[in-house]
């Protein structure tokens, strides 16, 4: 059965870096988005992709935050000067009109 | 404002018994109501979805109730299995090509 597959699994980065969590969406899918889901609560929507440019976005997203897919597989959540509540699971998905499917989620931990 | 309202936030059902959580939503325009099952570290699977044509859909021991009056739907899982002990949420969507309002997630704990 096809996945999204995400990289790293676990994220340790200090308060203030940069980082850059990686997603491999289902092939022939067209839509992608990141969720987050702070520990033992909802998992919340932060961004849609489609066509190379960013569909709709929550209020999450600012401008710490940014997506790109810069080549034909992978498809990335950039998170610029990491802060202490950046502290979540990050889950990227990807969709087509048979299904919507999660990738098993990047920890990251500032420290 | 939520826009997906799951309850309850845990349930412990014995090996055998019925589970049942429920959710209720705001936006008629939601057209598409996935279930989704998490164990811990990995990420949401979809367990089974239902639209509003429909009042009932099942798959196995799993089944979606919709009530699109009232504009709440409810998760049935029979004869419930240690196994099935995770963490479910409620979602709903204008469809799959849309971002998900995800409920709060119910921890269901099926003892033996």
């Amino acid at each position: 059965e096809p996945e999204v597959t995400q990289t790293p699994s676990h994220q340790v980065t200090q308060m203030g870096q940069e980082v850059i969590l990686r997603c491999v969406p289902i092939s022939n899918h067209l839509y992608f988005y990141w969720y987050r889901q702070i520990l033992g609560q909802k998992v919340e929507f932060l961004v849609s992709f489609y066509n190379n440019e960013i569909s709709e976005k929550s209020e999450i997203f600012d401008d710490q935050f940014s997506v790109e897919r810069p080549d034909g597989s992978n498809f990335t959540l950039k998170i610029r000067s990491t802060k202490l509540e950046d502290s979540a699971m990050y889950f990227c998905a990807s969709s087509d009109l048979w299904g919507y499917t999660f990738g098993s989620g990047t920890r990251l931990t500032v420290v | 404002q939520q826009q997906v309202k799951q309850s309850p936030q845990s349930l412990i059902v014995q090996k055998g018994g019925i589970s049942i959580i429920n959710c209720a939503y705001e936006n008629t325009a939601f057209d598409y109501f996935p279930w989704y099952q998490q164990f811990p570290g990995k990420g949401p699977a979809l367990l089974i979805a239902i639209r509003p044509d429909v009042s009932e859909k099942k798959e196995g021991r799993f089944t979606i109730s919709f009530n699109k009056s009232a504009k709440q739907f409810s998760l049935h899982i029979m004869d419930s299995q240690p196994g099935d002990s995770a963490t479910y949420f409620c979602a709903a969507g204008p469809g799959n090509f849309n971002k998900f309002y995800f409920g709060s997630g119910t921890k269901l704990n099926v003892k033996p």
